[in-house]
């Protein structure tokens, strides 16, 4: 089966950084995702790692360690608005494209 | 990137009764995701509908309970059927377009069953 774990939750100040780190089991790994979810809104893509190392996009980048199945979000200068759910998901070959999601992350940023 | 119009954006309905969720994409796409969001938890895929062939459920959720329509490349339907309080919670339908990497996501359905 495939399983994800990443924290519950977590606070942090405006301006800062922080990270959103996610593990993984799946059989036939082949890429991780991020999501950001404010409420009452709809999941949005935020990136996407296949290979092992760091995707910068603005202030977020996320970084993948397929030996490690381990992969985290960096939020950088953190703005008020960020303050959502951030979800990691698995694809896997033997899932046939479909998106398995983790548990998320509920990121408080405050003044 | 992919426009999804999802439809009713929420609804409340008796115990007992049926309601259809539609989803209209503004490009043709091979798969289509139904997935559902209870409060305050993650998205849990239902199943996914295939233009021309029957939907693959996942565990947990039959079609009996769930009927999905897939009449052409940039339409679905999810009908929750026979509808109980535990099946109050959000559904979303989803798709990629272009590359595999990005999976984008109608508005949602919040339905509430009394």
């Amino acid at each position: 089966g495939q399983s994800l774990e990443q924290p519950s939750e977590v606070t942090a100040v405006e301006g800062a950084i922080v990270q959103i780190n996610c593990t993984y089991q799946t059989s036939g790994f082949y890429g991780l995702s991020w999501y950001q979810q404010h409420d009452g809104g709809a999941p949005t893509f935020l990136s996407y790692n296949a290979l092992d190392g760091l995707e910068e996009t603005g202030r977020f980048s996320s970084f993948l360690s397929r030996s490690d199945s381990y992969g985290y979000l960096l939020l950088q200068e953190l703005q008020m608005k960020d303050s959502a759910s951030y979800f990691c998901a698995v694809a896997s070959y033997n899932q046939g494209g479909k998106l398995i999601f983790g548990q998320g992350t509920e990121l408080s940023v405050k003044p | 990137s992919a426009v999804i119009s999802q439809k009713p954006s929420r609804d409340i309905c008796q115990r007992g009764t049926s309601l259809t969720i539609q989803c209209q994409v503004d490009s043709q796409v091979t798969m289509m995701f139904w997935y559902r969001q209870q409060p305050g938890q993650s998205l849990t895929l239902i199943a996914t509908a295939n233009q021309g062939s029957e939907a693959t459920y996942e565990s947990g959720f039959v079609i009996d309970k769930f009927p999905i329509s897939r009449p052409n490349l940039t339409f679905s339907t999810l009908t929750v059927s026979n509808m109980s309080p535990e099946d109050s919670s959000i559904y979303l339908c989803s798709v990629y377009t272009g590359d595999n990497e990005k999976l984008f996501f109608g508005s949602g359905t919040q339905l509430s069953v009394l």
